[in-house]
């Protein structure tokens, strides 16, 4: 049982770049959520779905995009790279309605 | 809106002593209240969670905490730290009424043991 795989782990991107954050998951669940986790910040929500098809705005989306066409795969987006999105990116899944969240391993980007 | 306050940014303990990680919220509402833990490299893992019902809540990994709603806070404790417990501890409230897309997390308190 894989859980949430993120790929790729780590990713040095030059600025206007743009680039996609895979996320996989094998639970069935209907939720997925993508986070970014700067130092001394916690976790920012990016965007959410709520099933296949279904994608939402979160507190911090400009400069994001996401589409959930399976309920298995929910990537993320940067279509012009800014330093600004330098962070570690999660990815996350659950069961609807405070459900715990199972996360994957997480995505270091690096623009530059 | 909801919020989480971490006093602490870093604690340091020394293995076998006691530790108590404090939590406050504010929400206008009974929440619900969750502790996660991340170690280096790694994404968050739950460690417990409330919802209702006994106020003291046990977790994983023998931690536990209490939620205290006159106080609004819900603070972690272990009775014995060992050296694995090392980590960043993350704690997370969201509505009774809603999705998980409206947790709030607070910014964490990282967990030095020295031996």
């Amino acid at each position: 049982n894989a859980g949430v795989t993120q790929t790729p782990k780590f990713r040095i991107l030059k600025i206007g770049q743009s680039m996609t954050l895979q996320c996989a998951q094998d639970m069935n669940h209907n939720y997925m959520y993508w986070y970014r986790q700067d130092p001394g910040m916690g976790l920012k929500l990016i965007y959410y779905s709520v099933g296949a098809g279904i994608t939402d705005k979160g507190e911090v989306p400009n400069g994001y995009n996401v589409s959930r066409s399976t309920t298995e795969d929910f990537p993320l987006r940067l279509e012009l790279a800014a330093p600004s999105q330098t962070s570690v990116y999660f990815c996350a899944s659950s069961y609807p309605m405070n459900s715990p969240l199972h996360f994957g391993n997480g995505t270091r980007l690096t623009v530059t | 809106a909801q919020s989480v306050t971490q006093p602490d940014i870093h604690i340091t303990v020394s293995e076998g002593a006691s530790l108590e990680l404090r939590c406050n919220y504010s929400y206008g509402a009974t929440p619900y209240l969750f502790w996660y833990v991340q170690s280096p490299g790694q994404g968050l893992q739950l460690l417990l969670k409330y919802f209702s019902g006994d106020t003291l809540v046990q977790g994983i990994k023998g931690f536990e905490a209490e939620f205290k709603r006159s106080q609004s806070s819900f603070n972690l404790r272990k009775p014995s730290v060992h050296w694995s417990d090392a980590a960043e501890y993350f704690c997370a409230v969201g509505p009774s009424q809603g999705g998980s897309e409206k947790l709030v997390f607070g910014k964490g308190t990282k967990l030095t043991v020295n031996p």
